[in-house]
């Protein structure tokens, strides 16, 4: 069964850090753009960064750019996201997401991300 | 940027057909995706490159697209379709920025 978990979510003050993890399962993770996207509470989806499959390029939206960075340890199957200077702003439940092509086939269960004081 | 508007919210009776659109200048020359999101749930990809259907995804679900608007269709519409639908294409002018619309509520009356 294909299968991405997101782990690394939680509490944090504003200014502060955090890594998101991701896990693959059941598929080759070497064959695919991997992605990160967000929804704020009660609100719509929005798409944060992407990296291609060997690690080689990456593409952030542009309130992120400078502040994440988007890597892969293609060894371990996994996918992160480094997040930086995190405001209120960034408060979300975050996905990952397989992106084969310029959609999003495959999503894990999110993990949750709090900036707050 | 480009930009993809959904209507708030449909409503349809249950056994009727669901016609959710979505928004944006010459959408037609894009691939339109669509995603149904359960409450608490992940979003899931129903449709891609405007009428592709996922494997596991019912022959309800069809897609159309043309000027300026893309369609989501369900037919004979269930309870469990009940969801927020999301569409979504690649802006090619914005070097790998994937878009999505703002989202459609549906509710099964």
């Amino acid at each position: 069964e294909m299968q991405l978990v997101e782990s690394g979510g939680g509490l944090v003050q504003p200014g502060r850090s955090l890594r998101l993890s991701c896990v693959a399962s059941g598929f080759t993770f070497t064959d695919f753009w991997m992605s990160w996207v967000r929804q704020a509470p009660g609100k719509g989806l929005e798409w944060v960064a992407n990296i291609k499959h060997d690690g080689s390029e990456s593409h952030y939206m542009d309130s992120v750019k400078g502040r994440f960075t988007i890597s892969r340890d293609n060894t371990k199957n996994s996918l992160y996201l480094l997040m930086n200077s995190l405001t209120a702003e960034d408060t979300a439940v975050y996905y990952c997401t397989r992106d084969p092509g310029d959609e999003f086939d495959l999503w894990g269960q999110g993990t949750l991300v709090s900036v707050s004081s | 940027s480009y930009v993809l508007t959904q209507p708030p919210s449909v409503s349809v009776a249950p056994g009727q057909t669901a016609r959710l659109s979505c928004w944006g200048n010459d959408i037609e020359s894009k691939s339109v995706h669509w995603y149904q999101q359960r409450p608490g749930q992940a979003p899931v990809l129903v449709i891609s490159d405007d009428r592709e259907r996922p494997s596991g995804i019912p022959e309800r679900f069809s897609g159309s697209n043309s000027g300026n608007t893309a369609t989501l269709t369900i037919s004979r519409v269930e309870a469990g379709d009940e969801a927020d639908y999301y569409c979504q294409v690649w802006d090619s002018d914005s070097d790998h920025l994937r878009v999505f619309g703002g989202g459609t509520k549906l509710t099964v009356l």
